[in-house]
């Protein structure tokens, strides 16, 4: 079975600080792809970074960066400068293809303190 | 791109009327999903299509729920009759999966409220 635990349902950051979200996943599958979705209080699901699980290079956007523990399976995401505009929920996922199967954690709500 | 395309964006209605929840996928994305979020249950997937066929329906929670996707760029989901339970946000996202793509794009939501 394939599961994504996110163990930080709460987590706040003071304004310019750098804030690490957890997740862990399970799967026997070698092929998949991690996600970070952010979920303002708009709603919106927005994709924040992806990994590929088979580059063992970290991705990163801008101020987003994932630490990805392979042999782990870890994928943490740090957010560097805080900014007010990052409260949100955020969900970490990870992607199978066959059969095409896309897991959810049950979201860390982060809140930037000005 | 206009992104996923939802509507209503909110939809209020009572007890035992039909809903229909519309979406349009991203142009050219060959997988569809429809998701249900709540407080209690989290992020939860109903169903999703590949090439307008469905997949996987494992996840709709009983026969007053179903979908459609009669085209490439529309799909229904339609609860007939609704309850209060039935509260709660829809998402739907599609994926350029069968272009080697992962990641699923999601619409802005429906908030479902059934009173």
């Amino acid at each position: 079975a394939q599961t994504v635990t996110q163990s930080q349902p709460e987590m706040s950051v003071q304004e310019a600080e750098t804030v690490t979200l957890s997740c862990t996943y399970d799967t026997s599958e070698s092929n998949y792809y991690l996600f970070w979705y952010k979920q303002p209080p708009s709603r919106q699901m927005i994709l924040v970074i992806r990994q590929e699980a088979y580059k063992q290079q970290n991705a990163t956007e801008n101020r987003f960066s994932v630490n990805f523990q392979k042999a782990a399976k870890s994928f943490s995401l740090k957010i560097s400068d805080s900014q007010l505009g990052d409260t949100a929920m955020y969900f970490c996922a990870f992607s199978i293809k066959n059969p095409n199967q896309f897991y959810f954690g049950t979201g860390t709500s982060l809140t930037v303190i000005p | 791109d206009a992104g996923v395309i939802q509507s209503p964006r909110h939809e209020v209605t009572e007890m035992g009327q039909e809903v229909t929840l519309r979406c349009k996928p991203i142009s050219g994305h060959d997988y569809l999903f429809w998701y249900r979020q709540t407080m209690m249950r989290g992020l939860e997937l109903l169903i999703y299509f590949n090439n307008n066929v469905p997949i996987d329906d494992s996840g709709m929670p009983e026969d007053r729920f179903s979908a459609k996707m009669p085209n490439a760029s529309f799909s229904t989901l339609k609860i007939q009759p609704s309850e209060p339970r039935d509260s709660a946000v829809y998402f739907c996202a599609s994926s350029p999966l069968g272009q080697g793509s992962y990641e699923q794009y999601f619409g802005p939501g429906t908030r479902l409220t059934v009173t």
